[in-house]
């Protein structure tokens, strides 16, 4: 059975930190591994990864594959309050009826 | 046995039309999802159910209604198409209490010329 596991579960930390978020996996077929943010309502994506060693950045948000070590990180400098939330994992996987495992997220806090 | 099943899987119809596309599915799930892919983000959620209640209502133009007669579907209807609809919609399902992995779908080809 597919597996993604986040850690931590949730995070607390003051504006101005910088946090690693952490996703490993274990899928049949692997495609590519997706992070998303998740406020109040759907997630939002945020990054597509398929190709190990790679950096993807966006503003403050950087993150990264290894698909050797099947993990990845998504980094968040400078953290702001608006970056509380869940960031979700996702890895798709499989043939023609492919399919997406969310991991249970984590949880950020950032605190004044 | 297709576990998630949309029909049809390819629809060409002309602006202005008025178009349905049907979802199925046969895992028992709780949770239905209705997903637009254009060519530029990977996946964007548009509605999702959970026992046919509303959930989850992304912006979407008032002409995209939802309707899930029970819990194993979940059908599109999209009024006045426009030019900006061709795309693949993707339906997909979940059950919630197990670890919610999404199960897609083949799509549906949407053109509108």
């Amino acid at each position: 059975e597919d597996k993604v596991v986040q850690s931590p579960l949730s995070l607390v930390v003051h504006e101005g930190d910088t946090v690693t978020l952490n996703c490993s996996y274990e899928v049949t077929n692997f495609r590519s591994l997706l992070w998303y943010k998740q406020e109040k309502k759907a997630p939002t994506f945020l990054f597509m990864l398929t190709s190990s060693g790679i950096e993807k950045k966006s503003g403050r948000l950087s993150s990264i594959l290894d698909k050797k070590e099947l993990f990845s990180i998504l980094n968040i400098t400078a953290t702001q309050t608006g970056d509380s939330a869940i960031y979700l994992c996702a890895v798709v996987s499989g043939g023609s009826n492919y399919k997406l495992t969310f991991g249970k997220g984590t949880l950020l806090t950032v605190n004044p | 046995d297709t576990a998630v099943s949309q029909t049809p899987k390819y629809l060409v119809t002309q602006m202005g039309n008025d178009k349905s596309i049907k979802c199925e599915q046969n895992l028992g799930h709780d949770t239905m999802y209705w997903y637009k892919q254009d060519s530029k983000k990977f996946l964007k959620i548009m509605f999702s159910y959970n026992n046919k209640e509303l959930i989850i209502n992304e912006t979407v133009p008032n002409r995209f209604s939802p309707k899930s007669p029970d819990k194993a579907h979940l059908n599109l209807h999209i009024n006045s198409l426009e030019l900006g609809d061709s795309a693949v919609y993707f339906c997909a399902s979940s059950q919630v209490s197990s670890g919610n992995t999404i199960y897609f779908g083949e799509g549906s080809w949407l053109t509108v010329v």
